[in-house]
């Protein structure tokens, strides 16, 4: 079963740019799932969508994030990567990896932990 | 960006009672709407895709229903596990958007 769990730092400076991991177990990266997607949830708020990657190496992202983020494949890794640069206060959240189990499937069935980022300095 | 509008933002329920929730998308994305479940300090949880569809494991008291723009998911005769926020998402497109969640609390 499909398997998902986020890595990185749980607190990043002002400005600097935020670095996460989902590590992929369960399957390959290459050919289980259509699409990988970041999700973030500041606390006490509702979830943002970050950006997704495709099996084909397409990468979609937020138009209120785009100019900051970089989401990326490690398929050596079985690992996708999520960059934020320029970090602010307001990047705070808990930041999930995501996934659709079933290839072609849309909806996000798989979740990992999500990991708790803190932008302070 | 197709914007997600639920409503209510948060609802007080009995135990049994029925609850409904509406999520209103700014343009059509035919039957491409999602929900879920999320508890206190865990992750969403999927409970209907593809607007109708139960995903499995998920109890028969959740269903969903609509089309287009204007979408609902059913929770009959609700439970005290049932307490959660509920969020939909849409993936008509592939910039994907969530709508601002429904905060069901039991009475």
């Amino acid at each position: 079963q499909l398997q998902l769990q986020e890595s990185g730092p749980g607190l990043v400076k002002p400005s600097e740019t935020l670095s996460l991991t989902c590590t992929v177990s369960g399957g390959s990266i290459s050919s289980s799932s259509y699409y990988w997607g970041w999700i973030r949830q500041p606390p006490g708020k509702g979830l943002e969508w970050i950006g997704s990657i495709y099996y084909s190496g397409s990468t979609y992202y937020n138009p209120s994030l785009k100019s900051r983020v970089t989401i990326s494949v490690d398929t050596s890794k079985n690992q996708f990567s999520l960059k934020l640069s320029s970090v602010t206060a307001a990047d705070t959240a808990v930041y999930y990896c995501a996934s659709p189990s079933t290839y072609g499937d849309d909806a996000f069935d798989i979740w990992g932990q999500g990991t708790m980022v803190t932008v302070s300095s | 960006e197709i914007v997600l509008t639920q409503s209510p933002d948060f609802q007080s329920v009995t135990p049994k009672e029925k609850v409904t929730i509406t999520c209103r998308a700014s343009q059509s994305i035919g039957s491409s709407l999602h929900w879920y479940q999320q508890k206190p300090d865990q992750s969403p949880k999927l409970l209907i895709k593809y607007a109708s569809q139960s995903f499995s494991g998920v109890p028969s008291r959740f269903s969903g229903s609509g089309s287009g723009t204007d979408f609902t998911l059913t929770i009959n005769s609700l439970e005290a596990e049932d307490a959660a926020t509920y969020y939909c998402h849409q993936s008509s497109s592939y910039s994907l958007t969530f709508g601002g969640g429904t905060k069901v609390e039991i009475k």
